[in-house]
């Protein structure tokens, strides 16, 4: 059973820059696993942030960055808003397999 | 624009089975994949079952092989979860998904509850 790890919380404060990581139990995270990744705020049902590891939605505000980097996809904030306080998920692909991460609360404080 | 509007959540004995329905509307649905996502209360997302757009390509997670079918009918835009031998467990806030590994829009869900 494959496992995708994140933070389970991180802390920053308005303004600030947070790197948030997804890893993969079977090794290197790269470009054929497809990160994918999604915000949730309270209540709310997630929406698409990144797909393709880098590639914004055409509503992903600039400031959200997605990447690979030392074997895991990374999801960089900049300028962090107190609107960016939410959960984060990544999602990985194994072949035909599809698993999310246990997520990342971020706080905006 | 695009919609995704789920139904045919509500509350069921452990055992018991649902049909989920996601209506979709603002694309082309016979040309995207589309999955089907739950969250249990206080929990994290799980990729429950996905379809491909022609049909024969599905995966399921263990946690539901051989108890849920997920299917389509292109010609009304449809998405479906048949749930059978529904388990506590499967309580959960149920999510239709447009895309394949570009996932993008979400619906806004739909509650199932298994309880006696």
């Amino acid at each position: 059973q494959t496992v995708v790890t994140q933070e389970p919380s991180l802390t920053v404060s308005p303004g600030g820059t947070v790197t948030l990581t997804c890893a993969s139990s079977t090794g290197a995270v790269t470009s054929g696993n497809y990160p994918s990744w999604f915000q949730q705020k309270l209540g709310q049902a997630p929406r698409s942030l990144i797909h393709s590891a880098s590639n914004r939605h055409s509503w992903t505000p600039a400031r959200f960055s997605g990447f690979l980097l030392g074997g895991k996809a990374t999801l960089t904030l900049s300028d962090v808003q107190p609107e960016d306080e939410a959960d984060y998920y990544c999602l990985l692909y194994f072949g035909g397999a599809r698993v999310f991460g246990g997520g990342t609360k971020l706080t905006v404080l | 624009q695009v919609k995704l509007v789920e139904s045919g959540g509500g509350v069921v004995q452990p055992g018991g089975s649902l049909r989920l329905s996601c209506a979709a509307s603002g694309f082309t649905f016979s040309r995207f994949a589309m999955h089907w996502v739950r969250q249990a209360p206080g929990k994290g997302l799980e990729v429950v079952a996905f379809i491909q757009y022609y049909e024969s390509d599905k995966y399921y997670a263990d946690s539901v092989k051989g108890r849920f079918t997920i299917s389509r009918d292109n010609s009304k835009n449809t998405l479906y979860l048949q749930m059978d031998t529904l388990r506590p467990e499967d309580t959960a806030v149920y999510y239709c998904v447009k895309g394949d590994w570009a996932v993008d829009y979400w619906g806004r869900g739909t509650l199932v509850t298994v309880s006696s």
